[in-house]
């Protein structure tokens, strides 16, 4: 099964840039969704197809994909974007979603 | 708005079963491909199971096949997963999810509030 690398933890300053990486053997060539999970929370959809937002997610939050690592950006972070965010590809191959392990966001 | 509801869930013990459900609104759910995610404590989700609109194909994670089953009652708007031979590693909460596809692409677009499963004796 496709296998999706995350790195655990990342820390920002508020108003600074987050970058989350989500790596895998040529994931470039798969779309990549993004999701934000608050504590007791389900998960929310907040980039689709590598660069989509769905309505209602703010145009603080973009991601890009190629190569060997997707990212997801969220600009001008909040306290209110403290929270972990999970890739997640389709494998074609067993018609399934594989989820990255997660990334803890720390607003400093 | 889509709104997935969820019920079910509890302490169960170890090779016991439970039932969980999945109410939809909001969508027209019949056309709806729909998904089971579940998520152990301090981990990341995984997926379990899928099921078409009519019901008629699924799909299951290797760790549960034979165990757990999927379906739907679409005149209820419901979704629903059958877990038998409960184990310790089935401890999680279980999100039941909607698919939306792309192309190639599949994600989920809503997901359920979640329901915990703790398998304990």
């Amino acid at each position: 099964s496709y296998v999706l690398t995350q790195p655990p933890s990342v820390s920002v300053a508020p108003g600074q840039t987050a970058r989350i990486t989500c790596g895998g053997n040529s994931i470039g060539s798969f779309s990549v969704h993004w999701y934000q999970q608050k504590p007791g929370q389900a998960p929310v959809l907040v980039v689709y197809d590598d660069t989509d937002r769905p309505s209602g997610i703010p145009d603080r939050f973009s991601g890009s994909n190629s190569g060997n690592t997707a990212t997801l950006s969220i600009n001008r972070v909040e306290g209110g974007d403290e929270a972990h965010y999970y890739c997640q590809v389709w494998d074609t191959s067993g018609d399934h979603s594989v989820f990255g392990p997660g990334t803890e966001v720390t607003v400093l | 708005e889509v709104q997935l509801v969820q019920t079910g869930g509890g302490l169960v013990q170890p090779g016991g079963s439970l039932r969980l459900s999945c109410t939809a609104s909001g969508l027209t759910f019949r056309n709806s491909w729909m998904h089971w995610v579940r998520q152990a404590p301090g981990k990341g989700p995984i997926w379990v199971s899928r099921i078409n609109g009519d019901g008629s194909k699924t799909g299951y994670a290797d760790p549960v096949k034979g165990r757990f089953t999927i379906s739907r009652d679409n005149d209820k708007n419901t979704l629903f997963l059958q877990m038998n031979g409960l184990g310790f590693d089935d401890t999680a909460v279980y999100y039941c999810a909607k698919e939306q596809c792309r192309g190639a692409g599949c994600f989920h677009s809503h997901w359920g509030q979640g329901t915990l499963v703790t398998v304990s004796s």
